[in-house]
């Protein structure tokens, strides 16, 4: 059974830094094109956040991320990182991590992390 | 950016009736390698997402035949046959063809 299971969310200062991590299980990373976040502020829609593709590595991030986010990846742990700097309020969202399939489908999601970001 | 529009914003069914959404993106959604990513999602209230429907009409393990896709290009549709007391929620249809991946607003079906 694939499981994706995301950790390290929590209350955070505007300014501060967090790191999510999305531990997998269930599938290889070979069988993906890659791993993406994807966040959802309260009562919002989804809001696609960032993305590392399986085969070389390549990240894609959403402008309003690009410079204070940076996902990474560790295949021995197949786990995937979200390494977020100078949070904002408006980064408050419950961030899900989600597998992306070699059909464009982004087929297993995490049950989320809420990152909430206030003083 | 690719902007995906979906409407109505909100649609309320009668259980057993049909349902129909509709979202179109502001360029066409085919790949240079031919395929268009266009893909369905449902998220029930307190839930994650859950994949629906992959490249336009493909669908996912375990997901009902009563849901179906159609489209092409820049238009597409999402169709629940009869709707199921279980298919209360708020649909999205997403684009993973070109960066960044792009989401609806989302419909949210509510029954009457």
């Amino acid at each position: 059974e694939v499981q994706l299971l995301e950790s390290g969310g929590g209350l955070v200062q505007p300014g501060g830094s967090l790191r999510l991590s999305c531990a997998a299980s269930g599938f290889t990373y070979s069988t993906t094109f890659g791993m993406s976040w994807v966040r959802q502020a309260p009562g919002k829609g989804l809001e696609w956040v960032s993305v590392i593709v399986d085969r070389g590595g390549d990240t894609y991030y959403a402008d309003s991320v690009k410079g204070r986010f940076t996902i990474s990846r560790d295949n021995s742990k197949s786990t995937v990182y979200l390494q977020m700097n100078m949070l904002r309020a408006d980064d408050t969202a419950v961030y899900y991590c989600v597998n992306w399939g070699h059909n464009g489908d982004y087929s297993y999601w995490g049950p989320g992390t809420l990152v909430t970001v206030s003083s | 950016d690719i902007v995906m529009t979906q409407t109505p914003l909100s649609s309320p069914v009668t259980l057993g009736q049909p349902a129909s959404i509709s979202c179109e993106s502001s360029q066409s959604l085919v790949h240079n390698n031919g395929n268009t990513y266009l893909s369905w999602l449902q998220q029930r209230p307190g839930q994650p997402p859950r994949l629906l429907i992959y490249k336009i009409s493909n669908r996912f393990s375990g997901v009902p035949d009563r849901f179906s896709g159609s489209g092409a290009g820049t238009h597409f549709t999402l169709k629940i046959s009869r709707v199921e007391p279980e298919d209360v929620g708020i649909y999205y249809c997403m684009q993973a063809t070109q960066f960044p991946h792009t989401f609806g607003q989302g419909t949210k079906v509510e029954v009457e």
